[in-house]
């Protein structure tokens, strides 16, 4: 079956610890993103690549990096310079970057304590 | 501020009856996404926009794209309560390529 994976579905970690979040596509698509999802504030932008071995910031890009060295994969670390780390966190992957519809996850709830 | 607002944010509806939530960006809009979302899951894609006027209905649901492109609506007639969750308004704005972005969200209740 083809689709996008986010594992792991809970995450719970201490604060001043990285993470990382791990998304995967076997769709063949080149446009993948991160999304942070707060209540109330719908989707806000973390990162986005538009093909293999390139990436942009995207609104709120502060305490977060990624990597797109393979077109299937863009795993997010959150690190400890993320103020506000705990978000329901949601990946997603296009065809191409422009004019065609994302697929997302189904969300990597991270738990900061 | 954000670039595309939806309103309202919340609804509340009985059954049965119509209702319209609205999309608007200030910006010229190359790609307009509908999506629905139970809440900590995913987002499942429901229609996409992209020429001015165009118009698309899926079952008891009708998007529109208006002559601008700024400016988009997603109606729902005679709803029913598996119609109930967060619907989101996300597109492709001029200015900004590459980046899918999205609005706050219109939580939707339907009451039996």
């Amino acid at each position: 079956d083809g689709g996008i994976t986010q594992s792991p579905k809970y995450l719970f970690r201490k604060e001043g610890q990285n993470v990382t979040l791990s998304c995967e596509q076997n769709l063949n698509h080149d446009a993948m993103y991160w999304y942070r999802q707060d209540p109330g504030q719908g989707l806000r932008l973390i990162y986005y690549s538009q093909i293999v071995n390139d990436f942009q910031k995207g609104d709120i890009a502060e305490g977060y990096s990624v990597s797109r060295e393979k077109k299937e994969s863009f795993p997010l670390t959150v690190t400890s310079a993320q103020k506000n780390p705990t978000a329901f966190y949601l990946c997603a992957s296009s065809r191409s970057w422009q004019g065609t519809e994302a697929f997302f996850g189904q969300g990597t709830r991270l738990t900061v304590v | 501020s954000q670039e595309l607002e939806q309103s309202p944010q919340s609804l509340i509806v009985q059954e049965g009856k119509n209702l319209t939530i609205n999309c608007t960006s200030s910006k010229t809009l190359y790609g307009l996404y509908w999506y629905k979302q139970k809440y900590g899951e995913g987002l499942i894609f429901l229609m996409m926009l992209q020429k001015g006027g165009e118009e698309k209905s899926h079952e008891k649901i009708t998007a529109k794209l208006d002559e601008k492109k700024q400016q988009s609506s997603l109606h729902i007639t005679a709803s029913q309560p598996s119609h109930a969750g967060i619907y989101l308004c996300g597109a492709e704005v001029a200015g900004n390529t590459g980046k899918l972005i999205f609005g706050q969200g219109t939580t939707l209740q339907v009451k039996p």
